[in-house]
C-alpha cells in the first residue's frame, strides 16, 4: 500500500477542470511544503509539473496548479486537453525513519 | 541540453549484483543531489535513495526496502552517479530512473529515460 493516497482514476471532458487529491499525514504532506506532482505518459519517464506544493517549473503550462490544505494536497488541471491524458503521481518529503520521500499510488486521468 | 542517461540494466539472477550508471550533461553535476526512483512493471513510482552534493557532505539516504543492499555513489569529475545493487531479489525488478534534485527542495526535476532491471532465475 502506497504511503500517499490518490484516487485510482479521474476523468473530464476537453475544456473542463479536474482536481486530483493526494492525502497523507502530518509526517509528510501536512508537515512540509515539499509536495510535488509528476505527469507520466505511457512508456515515458515522469515529468515534474509542480514542486513545493504550488510552484511550476519553467515550461509547464499555467493550466496546472497545486495547493495544500492540512494533510491533503491537490493538483488542478484547467482547460483539459487531450494531451493531458496520462498518469499523475504526487510525492512528498517524509520524516519517517524508513523513507525520506514517498509517492502516491498514481491517478489515471482520462480525457473523454 | 540538460540530460541524464542511464545504462547498465539487464537480466540478472536472484542474489547477484548489478551496477547502474547515470551520465549527466548540460549542467554542473557536482552542484546537485542525485536520486534513483524505480517503477515495477505496471506499478507506481518508488523512491530508492539519493546522494547529496559534496557541498552537503555527499551523504546518502535509502528506502528501507533497499537499505544495506544498494549503494549510491558519484564521480563528479565524470558527471556520473552510480547505483550498486547487491543481493538482488525478484521484487527489485523495475525500470530504474536517475533523477536530479534541485537545490532547496525535495523534488525530481530532470529524469533519465530509465533502464530496465529484471531479476529472475
Amino acid at each position: 500500500q502506497s504511503a500517499l493516497t490518490q484516487p485510482a482514476s479521474v476523468s473530464g471532458s476537453p475544456g473542463q477542470s479536474i482536481t486530483i487529491s493526494c492525502t497523507g499525514t502530518s509526517s509528510d504532506v501536512g508537515g512540509y511544503n515539499y509536495v510535488s506532482w509528476y505527469q507520466q505518459h505511457p512508456g515515458k519517464a515522469p515529468k515534474l509539473m509542480i514542486y513545493d506544493v504550488s510552484n511550476r517549473p519553467s515550461g509547464v503550462s499555467n493550466r496546472f496548479s497545486g495547493s495544500k490544505s492540512g494533510n491533503t494536497a491537490s493538483l488542478t488541471i484547467s482547460g483539459l486537453q487531450a494531451e493531458d491524458e496520462a498518469d499523475y503521481y504526487c510525492s512528498s518529503y517524509t520524516s519517517s525513519s524508513t523513507l525520506h520521500v514517498v509517492f502516491g499510488g498514481g491517478t489515471k486521468l482520462t480525457v473523454l | 541540453e540538460v540530460q541524464l542517461v542511464e545504462s547498465g540494466g539487464g537480466l540478472v539472477q536472484p542474489g547477484r549484483s548489478l551496477r547502474l550508471s547515470c551520465t549527466a550533461s548540460g549542467f554542473t553535476f557536482g552542484d546537485y543531489a542525485m536520486s534513483w526512483v524505480r517503477q515495477a512493471p505496471g506499478k507506481g513510482l518508488e523512491w530508492v535513495g539519493f546522494i547529496r552534493s559534496k557541498a552537503y557532505g555527499g551523504t546518502t539516504e535509502y528506502a528501507a526496502s533497499v537499505k544495506g543492499r544498494f549503494t549510491i555513489s558519484r564521480d563528479d569529475s565524470k558527471s556520473i552517479a552510480y547505483l550498486q545493487m547487491n543481493s538482488l531479489k525478484t521484487e527489485d525488478t523495475a525500470v530504474y530512473y536517475c533523477t536530479r534534485v534541485p537545490a532547496a527542495t525535495i523534488a525530481f526535476d530532470i529524469w533519465g529515460q530509465g533502464t530496465m532491471v529484471t531479476v529472475s532465475s
